[in-house]
């Protein structure tokens, strides 16, 4: 069993749409969940970092924890063609980062 | 504040040819990691540098990978003979402190051996 799973889409989308993108994960000790974006041919940039269950909203992002169930989500409100990018979770273990395969996200205009 | 440099931003050698990979993380960031990311794949980790010592290269392939960091700055990666399945984006980071701290990544290093 993989440490982090994540759907590899691709998600098409119209713009203005409500995009959930989810991970689910095996590990109870992960603490931190991190979601990154990757735009094509471009390092993975970070757009959200939480620690411990609950939300976190920044801007147009939410990042939403569920520890009990192994589950973690990022919302985007209001999705724009600029959001077209893959999206990686990814969640600290003891001295690394383990990230899930990406959801390759196209927010069509 | 300047991000995290890496060269050559891609690079085409046959099986069996080594190459080398150099980062330049963010100025006063302790912690350096390189990444192997394939197509359509997360980014798996290498090897992690707390200065110049290692703290992780449990996924490094000795046998034909490499890396160094002298001084706690750049850091070399070295692939000497690559494997067609070496193909793949070469991610450097950086991070003030430890893993718990956010990390920043640089641009890659696109590699394909023929």
């Amino acid at each position: 069993q993989k440490e982090v799973e994540q759907d590899p889409g691709p998600l098409s989308v119209p713009e203005g749409a409500i995009v959930s993108l989810n991970c689910t994960y095996s590990n109870s000790a992960f603490q931190y969940f991190m979601w990154y974006r990757q735009y094509s041919r471009k390092g993975p940039e970070l757009l959200m970092y939480t620690y411990s269950s609950g939300n976190k909203e920044d801007g147009r992002f939410t990042a939403q924890v569920d520890k009990s169930s192994k589950y973690i989500s990022l919302f985007i409100r209001d999705s724009q063609p600029s959001d077209s990018a893959t999206y990686l979770c990814a969640m600290n273990g003891a001295n690394n980062l383990f990230f899930g395969t990406g959801t390759r996200l196209t927010v069509i205009p | 504040e300047a991000g995290v440099a890496q060269s050559p931003r891609y690079k085409i050698i046959e099986k069996r040819q080594s190459v080398a990979f150099w980062c330049n993380p963010i100025s006063g960031h302790a912690t350096l990691y390189w990444y192997q990311q394939i197509l359509g794949q997360g980014p798996k980790l290498l090897i992690q540098f707390q200065n110049n010592g290692v703290v992780d290269d449990s996924q490094l392939p000795k046998d034909r990978f490499s890396a160094e960091r002298l001084k706690g700055v750049d850091s070399t990666l070295k692939i000497q003979p690559a494997k067609l399945e070496d193909s793949a984006v070469y991610l450097c980071a950086s991070s003030l402190a430890g893993p718990y701290e956010s990390q920043y990544f640089g641009p890659g290093t696109r590699l394909t051996v023929l």
